[in-house]
């Protein structure tokens, strides 16, 4: 499974565009690309998922480059209610024993009023 | 709600007792994935079925962690003899195999091992 990089936090104002990056340099030719958010006490929320160039849903995009070994998630114009924590998420289930899904500590993204 | 649901949300017990979470997945996914995840931390993979199937177990599950999925819809998760390390919240994820596939994740169960 591919081992994710991203900030550990990010600041930002409300109605800016937020943009959070994760690098993923080992990521598999099968590998989609996956962003979750998380609110204090609750399981994570699928945000969007991609594999290649851009993908746009009602709340975010995903830009992926051409070589694939990173990632960008666009928040456009984010509010108070965007403050969270945001984990990229590379590949799917574990192959074998000594591999396991990561996480990782993900972005703390703190929007200011 | 068609939702993941998981039961209970919290969970307050005395070190050495024996816990049992439920998780009720969505009804049209064949996988089903349990996670740990402790303050500041991202969740941390535990185990995962397809269907009644349990197909991988991650080096945390411990011998005192035990996962079933008896008819490949609900799931349980049991601790025995319970630790104040075991104090966390539990996640639940269900998703339909891919790729690409989707985790979908219930509320979590917080447990607190006193």
């Amino acid at each position: 499974l591919a081992k994710t990089t991203q900030p550990i936090s990010m600041d930002s104002y409300e109605g800016q565009e937020v943009n959070i990056t994760c690098s993923h340099n080992n990521i598999a030719t099968n590998d989609y690309i996956t962003w979750y958010q998380q609110f204090p006490s609750q399981g994570p929320r699928f945000i969007i998922q991609g594999y290649k160039t851009k993908v746009t849903n009602e709340v975010a995009s995903l830009f992926i480059p051409a070589d694939r070994k990173s990632s960008t998630l666009s928040l456009p114009r984010v509010s108070l209610s965007d403050t969270a924590v945001y984990y990229c998420l590379v590949g799917g289930i574990p192959m074998n024993r000594d591999d396991k899904i990561i996480f990782g500590k993900g972005t703390r993204l703190h929007i200011l009023p | 709600d068609t939702g993941v649901s998981q039961d209970p949300r919290h969970k307050i017990t005395k070190r050495g007792q024996n816990v049992t979470f439920r998780c009720d997945p969505i009804s049209e996914h064949n996988r089903l994935y349990w996670y740990r995840q402790t303050l500041g931390q991202g969740p941390e993979f535990l185990t995962y079925f397809q269907n009644e199937a349990q197909l991988e177990k991650s080096r945390l599950l411990s011998d005192r962690f035990s996962a079933e999925r008896p008819k490949g819809s609900f799931s349980t998760l049991e601790i025995q003899r319970t630790e104040q390390g075991d104090s966390a919240m539990y996640l639940c994820a269900s998703a339909y195999a891919g790729p690409p596939e989707t985790q979908y994740f219930g509320p979590g169960t917080r447990l607190l091992v006193l």
